[in-house]
């Protein structure tokens, strides 16, 4: 069965501090889709980034980075120079395969606070 | 505009009342789902529909009945509701049902069940 593990379920950080959030995954597929979601207070999960379990490269988009690393079945998100903006609840999620059969797992999130 | 719309933002309901919830997704997208957002808890995935075909049901209380008339539309339908059931509810689409579609997300209903 596929689980998706956030520890961390409150951050608090200062502006312009970096903080990473941690997301640890479980899956037995080989083949596999790795997601973030950011929830702000407004309530709708709007979609940061997807990668799938062929392509470790990490990415950069403005101040977000993402690190994943099959070794150690971990999809970390690191946001530079923080932002009160950034202020939200941060999800992680894996989905099996592809198909009508597919399962989206959401792990239980992380509250990001970012104070001025 | 957002792609996905829900209606309305809250709803305080009794137990005994009848209501429904709406969403709209204006993506051309082929899937739409009703999740339950309770606090402390993961997101819960409630219901899944393919081109206006239900394609999942996890084990929800029959109170709880969804209507998807097109696949722009989706409803959920409320009736003699529990306390316990107060959440946001959240309505999404994506293209396809599938593990690399991502979801886009309504703004949710926040239901109070008194």
């Amino acid at each position: 069965a596929q689980k998706v593990t956030q520890a961390q379920t409150e951050i608090s950080v200062v502006e312009k501090e970096d903080v990473t959030l941690d997301c640890v995954y479980e899956t037995r597929d080989t083949t596999y889709y790795l997601f973030w979601y950011k929830q702000p207070p407004s309530g709708e999960l709007v979609f940061l980034i997807r990668r799938n379990s062929f392509d470790e490269q990490n990415e950069i988009s403005g101040r977000y980075s993402w690190n994943f690393q099959k070794s150690t079945s971990s999809f970390n998100f690191t946001i530079t120079a923080s932002q009160v903006v950034d202020s939200a609840v941060y999800f992680c999620a894996l989905s099996e395969f592809a198909g009508a059969n597919s399962k989206l797992t959401f792990g239980k999130g992380i509250t990001l606070s970012v104070r001025p | 505009e957002t792609g996905v719309t829900q209606t309305p933002r809250h709803l305080v309901m009794g137990m005994t009342n009848k209501k429904s919830l709406k969403c709209e997704q204006h993506l051309g997208h082929n899937a739409m789902y009703w999740y339950k957002q309770s606090a402390k808890k993961p997101l819960e995935l409630m219901f899944v529909y393919s081109l206006e075909e239900r394609v999942e049901n996890n084990s929800v209380p029959s109170r709880f009945s969804p209507e998807c008339p097109n696949s722009s539309h989706l409803f959920l339908h409320l009736h003699t509701l529990q306390p316990e059931d107060s959440a946001l509810y959240l309505c999404a689409s994506s293209q396809e049902i599938g593990g690399d579609s991502p979801l886009h997300f309504g703004n949710g209903t926040r239901l109070t069940v008194t």
